[in-house]
């Protein structure tokens, strides 16, 4: 069946740097992927989307790469702050929502 | 009120209770969905209704029921629910459920608690 995996469970980064968090899918015809952001104690929340006809999207302060040869996906957070702290999925969608378990992400000070 | 609007945000039952929850959402959307998030494991997609009809059922157990009565309200009837149960359950609604349009805009969710 269709999976979706995050590469790490836990990120922790120090202020002010760069974050990377990859996600890897095993379904070559997911045409759309997205990344969600949940912080404690609320919902899951759209960051950011992209396409499979693109490699790159970028956001506000956030970056999606996407790999369709290794199936591969990853975001990229610029200057992380303590804002970021969250856990951070990724889900690929074909003719529903495909979700990986999730990265948490802790910015240290 | 916008966006999607999860009651209780916390409960409490035991075994041999019957209790629902409640999703409202403000945003004009035709399919509205319930996941359940246990620790560590990925949500899992439960019941997905498009225009108030359900059009998906992932082999959910019947002592959960949906109840759709129009497409702003969803409920997940809960009746004998065992301990492995307790989770948080998460209401979202889409556009759709076309490719394209079947987005998610989340609630906070439901945290569940089975004694």
């Amino acid at each position: 069946g269709e999976s979706v995996g995050l590469h790490l469970p836990t990120l922790s980064v120090q202020e002010g740097d760069n974050s990377i968090i990859n996600c890897a899918y095993s379904n070559s015809a997911s045409d759309y992927f997205i990344w969600y952001k949940q912080e404690s104690g609320k919902g899951p929340q759209f960051i950011i989307d992209i396409r499979s006809n693109m490699d790159k999207r970028q956001g506000q302060r956030v970056t999606v790469l996407l790999n369709k040869t290794v199936k591969h996906l990853s975001l990229q957070i610029a200057a992380t702050q303590p804002g970021d702290s969250a856990v951070y999925f990724c889900a690929t969608l074909r003719r529903q929502l495909t979700f990986g378990s999730g990265t948490q992400l802790t910015v240290l000070p | 009120e916008t966006g999607v609007t999860q009651t209780p945000r916390h409960l409490v039952m035991g075994m041999t209770n019957k209790k629902s929850l409640k999703c409202e959402q403000h945003l004009g959307h035709n399919a509205m969905y319930w996941y359940k998030q246990s620790a560590k494991k990925p949500l899992e997609l439960m019941f997905v209704y498009s225009l108030e009809e359900r059009v998906e059922n992932n082999s959910v157990p019947s002592r959960f029921s949906p109840e759709c009565p129009n497409s702003s309200h969803l409920f997940l009837h809960l009746h004998t629910l065992q301990p492995e149960d307790s989770a948080l359950y998460l209401c979202a609604s889409s556009q759709g459920t076309e490719p394209g349009a079947n987005v998610l805009t989340f609630g906070a969710g439901s945290r569940l608690t089975v004694l």
